[in-house]
């Protein structure tokens, strides 16, 4: 059964950069038919859907985050990252990764418990 | 920036019948956008409810059912359950991009 596990710190200071890891288990990340993909969720807000990478590299971002965010994965050891930099207090959020299904029909069936980070000295 | 709305919070007795939308800012929502609804409760990562407007997955009860309603994506629940008390998300595809809704809070009292 195939899981995602997000790791990293917990605490970021402010204007530094956010990095986590998602680790794929019971299943390959180089799977031509997945994406992989980062949404974010503020406390008590909603959720954000941050970019997706697949396993060549070939990534997809937001646009109102692309300046800030990139998307990497090492297939070596089933993996893809995230990195946010120059974080605020908005950035504030449990950040889950999840699959999502390509080409159609769109799914994002299998989700990270999520972790939870914050932005503050 | 697209928006992608639903209504804020709907609330429905047990037993009974509520339906959830969700609109584009960019105009109606079809098929095309391949319209996924997922449940979060409190605590929990999001779960997968429907996709591409009206399929199931494995594990989706027979009671949420999803539609296209007046130019909207729609997720109707029938037969209503106390464990259906949540926070609801529909998420639409733009291409290479994906938008969230603004997400439904259903009570059930």
């Amino acid at each position: 059964q195939l899981q995602l596990q997000e790791s990293g710190p917990g605490l970021v200071e402010p204007s530094e950069t956010l990095s986590l890891t998602c680790t794929v288990s019971g299943g390959s990340i180089s799977i031509p038919t997945y994406l992989w993909a980062w949404i974010r969720q503020p406390p008590g807000k909603g959720l954000e859907w941050i970019g997706n990478i697949y396993y060549t590299g070939t990534t997809f971002y937001n646009p109102s985050l692309r300046s800030r965010v990139t998307i990497s994965v090492d297939t070596s050891k089933n993996q893809f990252s995230l990195k946010v930099t120059s974080v605020t207090a908005a950035d504030t959020a449990v950040y889950y990764c999840a699959r999502r299904s390509q080409p159609t029909p769109y799914y994002m069936d299998v989700w990270g418990k999520g972790t939870a980070v914050t932005v503050s000295s | 920036q697209t928006v992608v709305t639903q209504e804020p919070s709907l609330t429905v007795s047990p037993g009974g019948t509520v339906t959830l939308t969700c609109a584009s800012s960019t105009g109606a929502v079809t098929s095309g956008y391949y319209p996924n609804w997922f449940q979060q409760k409190p605590g929990q990562a999001p779960r997968a409810l429907i996709h591409s407007t009206s399929d199931k997955h494995s594990w989706t009860p027979a009671r949420f059912s999803g539609s296209l309603l007046g130019g909207k994506a729609a997720l109707t629940l029938s037969g209503v359950q106390l464990e259906d008390e949540a926070e609801y998300y529909c998420l639409l595809y733009f291409g290479g991009a994906q938008v969230f809704g603004t997400g439904t809070r259903v009570t059930v009292v």
